[in-house]
């Protein structure tokens, strides 16, 4: 069974500190994702990586990003934490695609993020 | 513009009477569409995928082309199918497997 492990549940911090928030998969999946979830917005892509050191800028990169330095880890940074960025944030992988089906993402339990 | 449509942010039935929601998209390619469905205290899991055109937990998906849609149903909801579920399309085949969520309905079925 996949695993995808965030590794805080709930996080405090205040305005203007540089945030880390950390995501390790365990099923050598070549795809990794950084979301966030609002109420009323539903699912938002932060920014995905689809190999080592490779990323994309999803839908709302802005005051984000990330890093990929192995191939089961990747962290999302706040450069400098704003109080609109108070939200849950979610890891999910995949493998890559083949060309056929696409492979459903597995998602990790998400991390509760204040900006105080 | 690539979107996913949930009309409803709520929808509320009673035990045993009939469940749909509603889920319509906008995309230019070949797309796949999903549900994933997210219990209390649970992480975002894949509920179904049109391509596979199965029933899993008495839900059922049609993606109807014509209509741009793939509404969720159900016959007989259950207290224990109370949840916020998420449509989602991908495009087919694609390499990175990113998905375009709506903005989710929270099924509450009461007793």
């Amino acid at each position: 069974d996949v695993k995808v492990t965030q590794s805080s549940r709930y996080l405090v911090k205040r305005t203007g500190e540089k945030v880390f928030l950390e995501c390790v998969q365990d099923m050598d999946h070549e795809n990794m994702f950084w979301y966030r979830q609002d109420p009323g917005l539903g699912l938002r892509l932060i920014y995905f990586s689809y190999d080592v050191k490779m990323k994309e800028k999803g839908d709302i990169p802005e005051g984000y990003s990330v890093s990929r330095e192995k191939k089961e880890r990747f962290s999302l940074i706040l450069e400098s934490a704003s109080t609109n960025q108070t939200s849950m944030y979610l890891c999910a992988s995949t493998p890559q695609g083949l060309g056929v089906s696409n492979q459903p993402q597995h998602f990790g339990d998400g991390t509760r993020l204040s900006i105080l | 513009a690539q979107r996913v449509t949930q009309p409803e942010k709520l929808l509320s039935v009673f035990k045993g009477a009939p469940v749909e929601l509603k889920c319509n998209y906008s995309y230019s390619g070949s797309p796949e569409l999903f549900w994933y469905v997210q219990y209390s205290r649970q992480r975002l899991q894949l509920l179904l995928r049109h391509i596979s055109r199965e029933s899993i937990k008495g839900f059922t998906a049609d993606l109807n082309k014509g209509e741009t849609s793939f509404h969720l149903k159900k016959p007989f909801a259950q207290e224990e199918d109370s949840a916020m579920y998420y449509c989602a399309l991908s495009e087919y085949g694609g390499a990175t497997n990113k998905l375009i969520f709506g903005t989710g309905t929270l099924l509450a079925v009461q007793p």
